[in-house]
């Protein structure tokens, strides 16, 4: 079974400043993917970035990026020059193959971001 | 503009009542989901659809029902059966069965309430 863990229930940055939210995961699969995606207090869920498993290179979107280290199993989200609109929960999600085509994701607990101005 | 609307926002159930919580898309995407999400907690998966006429369930079904009669079309029922239905409810939904990099969309979300 997948799990997913993210031990940074709250963090705080200053504005400008970059901040990494932890992620680490368990699987047995050899193929597998990690999805950050962030939830204002709006309620609806933004995917950010993604990151496969045999990727070589680190996944970056804009002013995310993924820090992934296999053998640590972790899949750390980086967001750089944050902004007082990054205030939000962020979710780390794994992809689970469940046969016949089919994909679920596990998701972590969540990481509260507050930006500081 | 292409998207997946739940409706309503916000839904209010008396003891023993059926409510069904709308999900829609228009991206002709395959596979739909519905997922329950408690405060301070992720969220868990309670059926899923990949195909019209075809679903499965997730890891906490029990005291839900779904029905996959249009592909863009994907109503969660919560039962009576489902003694703590207080949560909030996302409905998301991907591009095609198979492709692992593909990520969920999801909708607005709809909170449910006791009365």
């Amino acid at each position: 079974a997948q799990k997913i863990t993210q031990t940074q229930p709250g963090m705080f940055v200053q504005e400008k400043e970059a901040v990494t939210l932890d992620c680490t995961y368990d699987t047995s699969d050899q193929s597998y993917g990690l999805f950050w995606y962030k939830q204002p207090s709006s309620g609806e869920m933004i995917f950010l970035i993604y990151q496969g498993s045999y990727d070589e290179q680190n996944a970056t979107e804009g002013r995310y990026s993924l820090n992934f280290q296999k053998a640590r199993k972790s899949a750390n989200l980086v967001i750089s020059a944050s902004q007082l609109g990054d205030s939000a929960m962020y979710f780390c999600a794994m992809r689970a193959y469940s046969g016949a085509g089919s994909y679920q994701l596990t998701f972590g607990k969540g990481t509260k971001l507050s930006v500081i101005p | 503009d292409g998207g997946i609307t739940q409706s309503p926002k916000y839904l209010f159930r008396k003891e023993g009542q059926n409510v069904t919580l709308s999900c829609e898309q228009n991206l002709n995407h395959d596979a739909m989901y519905w997922y329950r999400q408690d405060p301070g907690q992720g969220l868990r998966l309670i059926y899923y659809s990949q195909i019209v006429n075809d679903f499965q369930k997730g890891d906490i079904a029990e005291g839900y029902s779904v029905s996959r009669e249009k592909k863009e079309s994907f109503p969660l029922t919560v039962t009576s059966a489902q003694k703590n239905p207080t949560a909030f409810y996302l409905c998301a939904s991907r591009p095609k069965a198979g492709q692992g990099n593909q990520p969920q969309h999801f909708g607005d979300g709809t909170r449910l309430s006791i009365l």
